[in-house]
């Protein structure tokens, strides 16, 4: 079964860090770039990030909401990505998905259940 | 930053069509996607490449994108079409979104 699972999520301070991960299975999950993507409570979707294959040098981008604070990688052989959160602000509080983009078409065709992150004290 | 415009609502009767739009400078030039997101759900895609409709998605659904506006139709709205819908479009290295449309089906 085509699928990912997003696990890692947590209730964390002001100024704390997190890492959540996305395990992959049922695709061929080296050859894909993997995006991050979150949604606040009753909020829209915002694009957090992104890490591309190793033919692709596993290049990084991200938004500018969160570059600088937040990074993304992953383990191929362990078909899992990563988003690290450092110096979490209570904007940062959403719901975290993590999105295949299709190896050949511009589209978030696999979509994850989402962890909930929550910035409180 | 590249943007994209999208209404915060559009109501439609069951059986009608619905259209809901995108906008943004000069979009006709990217490729153009909509997700559905019902509530407690994840997104799925419904429309890619801005025409283009994945297999298990409905023929009443279909898009276009020229000049500065994408548009995704559902002809023939049904109640089960309810949902949120977001735009979505590539920018060089980066990714955005649209602030999400809610279609409401009455």
């Amino acid at each position: 079964e085509v699928q990912l699972v997003e696990s890692g999520g947590g209730l964390v301070q002001p100024g704390g860090s997190l890492k959540v991960s996305c395990a992959a299975s049922g695709f061929t999950f080296s050859g894909s770039a993997m995006h991050w993507v979150r949604q606040a409570s009753g909020k829209g979707l915002e694009w957090v990030g992104r890490i591309r294959s190793k033919g692709n040098s596993y290049a990084t981008a991200y938004g500018a909401s969160v570059k600088g604070r937040f990074t993304i990688s992953r383990d191929d052989s362990k078909n899992t990505a990563y988003l690290q959160m450092n110096s979490l602000k209570a904007e940062d509080t959403a719901m975290y998905y993590c999105t295949r983009h299709h190896p050949t078409d511009d589209v978030f065709d696999i979509w994850g259940q989402g962890t909930m992150v929550t910035v409180s004290s | 930053s590249y943007e994209v415009t999208q209404p915060p609502s559009v109501s439609v009767s069951p059986g009608q069509t619905a259209s809901i739009t995108c906008s943004g400078d000069k979009l006709g030039d990217k490729y153009a996607c909509w997700y559905q997101q019902k509530p407690g759900q994840s997104p799925v895609v419904v429309i890619y490449q801005n025409t283009r409709r994945p297999s298990g998605i409905p023929e009443r659904f279909s898009g276009s994108n020229s000049g500065n506006t994408a548009t995704l139709t559902i002809s023939g709205t049904q109640a089960m079409d309810e949902a949120d819908y977001y735009c979505q479009a590539w920018d060089t290295s980066t990714v955005v979104f649209g602030g999400g449309t809610r279609l409401t089906v009455l």
